[in-house]
């Protein structure tokens, strides 16, 4: 069965202190990973699309990549703003699939 | 562009009662998907309509319906409500396949 997996389930990150979240996934076919940002109570933000191993996108202090198996999201000197939640989703056959999530705190 | 708008934000109902919600997408999106999003769950999948036709539909009961209109917009239906029903309902829009989805602010149900 296609499932996608994130971790850790929560990070907790000091202001100015890089890490990565990761999304592995096994899919047959993937046809695009996603990464959103969901702040609570709110609908999930997008951010990336990534279709092809090796494909990397970037937006501020966040950096997408993605391989066969995997894709990271990186994080560079992130700041208290960044907290949320950050989900990513494989496209399936006509829908998304999303994994949990990774729950960021980042203290000032 | 206005993005997706959701309405109403906020339901309380009761147990066995019916419920409607609606879902305005992006100008020019065709698809929209419905999502149901609970603490244990995650997001779940509910059905996705395309020019007034349902294409897939997620692992739900009957009791989740829904539909879609010739301007795009769409509603979705649960009747007979429970208590596990409670949950942010989300929907999104994309111009078509393949594309990312942009979600509205979802509609918060509560279930007493």
């Amino acid at each position: 069965e296609d499932q996608v997996t994130q971790s850790p389930e929560a990070l907790r990150l000091q202001e100015g202190e890089s890490s990565s979240l990761n999304c592995s996934y096994t899919v047959s076919g993937l046809r695009g990973l996603f990464w959103y940002r969901q702040d609570p109570g709110k609908g999930p933000e997008f951010l990336f699309t990534l279709y092809s191993a090796g494909e990397e996108k970037e937006k501020e202090r966040l950096k997408a990549t993605l391989t066969k198996k995997e894709s990271f999201l990186h994080i560079t000197a992130p700041k208290p703003e960044d907290s949320a939640t950050y989900l990513c989703a494989y496209a399936g056959f006509q829908k998304l699939v999303f994994g949990t999530g990774t729950r960021l705190l980042v203290s000032p | 562009k206005a993005g997706v708008t959701q309405t109403p934000r906020y339901l309380i109902k009761t147990r066995g009662q019916q419920v409607t919600l609606s879902c305005s997408p992006i100008s020019g999106h065709r698809s929209v998907s419905w999502y149901q999003q609970t603490p244990g769950q995650g997001l779940q999948f509910l059905f996705e309509y395309f020019s007034e036709t349902q294409r897939n539909k997620g692992n739900f009961p009957g009791r989740f319906s829904g539909r879609q209109f010739s301007n795009s917009r769409s509603e979705m239906n649960v009747s007979t409500l429970e208590l596990g029903d409670s949950a942010l309902y989300l929907c999104a829009s994309r111009p078509r396949q393949d594309y990312e989805q942009y979600f509205g602010p979802g509609t918060r149900l509560t279930v007493t």
